[in-house]
């Protein structure tokens, strides 16, 4: 069974700065791994999508790389703004089998002005 | 193109009672997912809908059930509610050619049940 994790679960910046979320998975054989953002109250927002034969996926300030051997995913956000403010979930797709998502706790990150 | 809607946004119904909340997916896709999120549970995978067919399902019990119309709109139903049903429902839509499986959610439907 599939076991998405996300570290941490909360984090605090100044603005500014650059940061780093991480995600972990348990089992290799992804068809992808989609990174989304979701503010209180409302639904995902997708920000990056990366197939299981890419490394990394790059949108603006986001940059999303894949260690699929390794099983982990990284979210870099450079420049932090107030803005990007909110959870920030992974969630992978299998290869095989049923093809929901799985998805990570998220992470909370909260960028101080 | 217009994004996934979700109604009814806010339903507050009581033990016991059913529920049915609606989706309509982005033009064109034809993959619906329905995913429940609490925050002792996090987002749980419900079932998928794919030109009308149920092609997967999570494990929720039988009261959660769905359908798929022919023009993809999607409505997922709940019966004989209890206090632990009381989450957010969230719809995504996919499309099944040029970004296959990146799926797309909509704002969601916060079902209170008291």
């Amino acid at each position: 069974k599939q076991e998405v994790t996300q570290i941490p679960a909360a984090l605090s910046v100044p603005e500014g700065e650059n940061l780093v979320l991480n995600c972990s998975f348990t089992d290799s054989a992804i068809y992808n791994l989609q990174w989304f953002r979701q503010d209180p109250g409302k639904g995902l927002t997708s920000l990056l999508l990366i197939q299981s034969s890419q490394r990394e996926q790059t949108s603006g300030r986001l940059n999303a790389s894949l260690d699929k051997s390794s099983g982990r995913s990284t979210l870099y956000i450079a420049a932090s703004q107030p803005g990007d403010s909110a959870t920030y979930l992974c969630a992978v797709r299998m290869d095989t089998g049923r093809r929901a998502l799985t998805f990570g706790s998220g992470t909370r990150l909260q960028v101080q002005p | 193109k217009a994004g996934v809607t979700q109604t009814p946004r806010y339903l507050i119904k009581t033990r016991g009672q059913q529920v049915t909340l609606s989706c309509s997916p982005i033009s064109g896709h034809r993959s619906v997912s329905w995913y429940q999120q609490t925050p002792g549970q996090g987002l749980q995978f419900l079932f998928e809908y794919f030109s009308e067919t149920q092609r997967n399902k999570g494990n929720f019990p039988g009261r959660f059930s769905g359908r798929q119309f022919s023009n993809s709109r999607s409505e997922m139903n709940v019966s004989t509610l209890e206090l632990g049903d009381s989450a957010l429902y969230l719809c995504a839509s996919s499309a099944t050619s040029g970004s296959p499986y990146e799926q797309y959610f909509g704002p969601g439907t916060r079902l209170t049940v008291t």
